[in-house]
């Protein structure tokens, strides 16, 4: 089954930094670009960032960029995010989510998702 | 950046009934480049329409996508006890990619 797993969501402190992972099962990641979309309570999807399966094009929203790094590494085939300088609106449930195709791409993968909450 | 707007925010009906949902952006989409995807509470999302109207593998043929330009809808033929959840639209023909505030098909 195609899957994709995230984790390290957690309770951190505004100006804080995580590290979220995510492990994909049932496809080699490394053939696949990927993306992170994050869901504030009770607000829509927004999208993230963006990976290349090379890892050699990366692309980040506005509201994020400067604070989070996407990498992967495609050894362990896994994804990941480091958020510093934490903010209470990335207060969200972040999802990583399989690109149909390059960046200008549907999502036909998606993980549940793992809770960050920003809050002192 | 282009905004997705959903209506209604809220669509009451009964199994059995058709839905139609509404996605219209802020400006033209390059050559149909919109998703529609369904999520239930605790969930992943799911994958329906890619490029305004291809079904996704697995999807049933009562989901149907249409639309051009800056309008496009989501239909539902015959609602199933499963198909009622939040869906979302999202385009990919431009930077950045963007994703609408969402519907959510209730049961009436």
């Amino acid at each position: 089954e195609v899957q994709l797993v995230e984790s390290g969501g957690g309770l951190v402190q505004p100006g804080g930094s995580l590290r979220l992972s995510c492990a994909a099962s049932g496809f080699t990641l490394t053939s696949y670009d990927m993306n992170w979309v994050r869901q504030a309570p009770g607000k829509g999807l927004e999208w993230v960032s963006y990976i290349s399966s090379s890892g050699r094009t990366i692309y980040y929203a506005d509201s994020v960029k400067g604070r989070f790094t996407i990498s992967r590494d495609n050894a362990k085939n896994s994804l990941y995010l480091q958020m510093n300088s934490l903010r209470a609106e990335d207060t969200a449930v972040y999802s990583c989510a399989r690109s149909g195709g390059g960046y200008y791409s549907y999502m036909d993968v998606w993980g549940n998702g793992t809770t960050v909450t920003v809050s002192s | 950046e282009i905004v997705l707007t959903q209506s209604p925010g809220t669509l009451s009906l009964s199994p059995g009934e058709r839905a139609t949902l509404s996605c219209r952006a802020s400006q033209s989409v390059t050559s149909s480049y919109l998703a529609w995807y369904q999520r239930k509470p605790g969930q992943a999302p799911r994958l329906l329409i890619y490029d305004a109207s291809s079904r996704a593998t697995g999807i049933p043929d009562r989901f149907s996508g249409s639309g051009s330009g800056t309008d496009f809808t989501l239909t539902i033929s015959r609602l199933e006890p499963e198909d009622f959840a939040v869906y979302y639209c999202q385009h990919y023909g431009g930077s950045p990619l963007t994703f609408g505030g969402g519907t959510k098909v209730e049961i009436k």
